[in-house]
């Protein structure tokens, strides 16, 4: 069965710092993986994703996630945290068969101080 | 602004009773998929619809249904409400076509349903 982990609830950083938020899964066969972003009262918003190809995946606002298959990672990263990065974050897995649900880890909320 | 809506944004109601979420995929999206989003369960799939056809379904309760319609919005319905279906209730939509299904999902802003 396929199962997404974010195994820190809340992580807190100060600006200007690199953070990783992280996200490990289990699925049969090769995952698409996804990172999405919910700020207070808004739906998710999607940050990148991993299909295929080079393991390392630029998105939206500067962040970025690591493709690790022999560890099954997916950490979403940034070099240089900023205040408005603040929100929740979701890791997302789904395996390639075409009528596979999607599902999202529990969800970390990231705190950047100023 | 994803390009998806969802109507209406709040929902009260009494136990018991049964409402009709409505969504509005992005323009070109044949795929629409549901979630709720409480504050204990987390962020739970329930159903996608493709092109009409019920295409994956998740954790969704036998009092709840949805479909898809020809214009390709889509409707959630959930009846004999419970004080624990209150939540926020998400359409997603994407593109995918009919074998692929690696696209990103565009979210909605949500339906905020309490139940009394």
């Amino acid at each position: 069965a396929q199962s997404v982990a974010q195994p820190e609830d809340q992580v807190n950083v100060a600006e200007g710092n690199p953070l990783t938020v992280k996200c490990t899964y289990s699925v049969s066969g090769n995952p698409y993986l996804f990172w999405y972003v919910q700020y207070p009262n808004r739906g998710l918003q999607f940050l990148l994703k991993y299909i295929t190809g080079d393991n390392l995946v630029k998105g939206s606002y500067g962040f970025e996630a690591e493709f690790n298959k022999s560890q099954t990672s997916f950490h979403l990263k940034k070099p240089s945290a900023l205040v408005s990065d603040s929100a929740l974050y979701f890791c997302a897995v789904r395996d390639r068969s075409s009528a596979s649900k999607i599902i999202f880890g529990s969800g970390t909320r990231l705190s950047i101080r100023p | 602004d994803s390009g998806v809506t969802q109507t209406p944004k709040h929902l009260i109601t009494a136990t018991g009773q049964r409402v009709t979420l409505r969504c509005s995929p992005r323009s070109g999206d044949l795929s629409v998929y549901w979630y709720q989003q409480s504050l204990d369960q987390g962020l739970q799939f329930l159903i996608q619809y493709y092109n009409g056809e019920e295409r994956a379904k998740g954790n969704i309760l036998e009092r709840f249904s949805a479909q898809q319609f020809p214009d390709l919005h889509s409707e959630l319905n959930l009846s004999s409400l419970e004080l624990g279906d209150s939540a926020l209730y998400f359409c997603a939509s994407s593109v995918e076509s009919g074998t692929v299904s690696s696209y990103e999902q565009y979210f909605g802003p949500g339906t905020r349903l309490t139940v009394t």
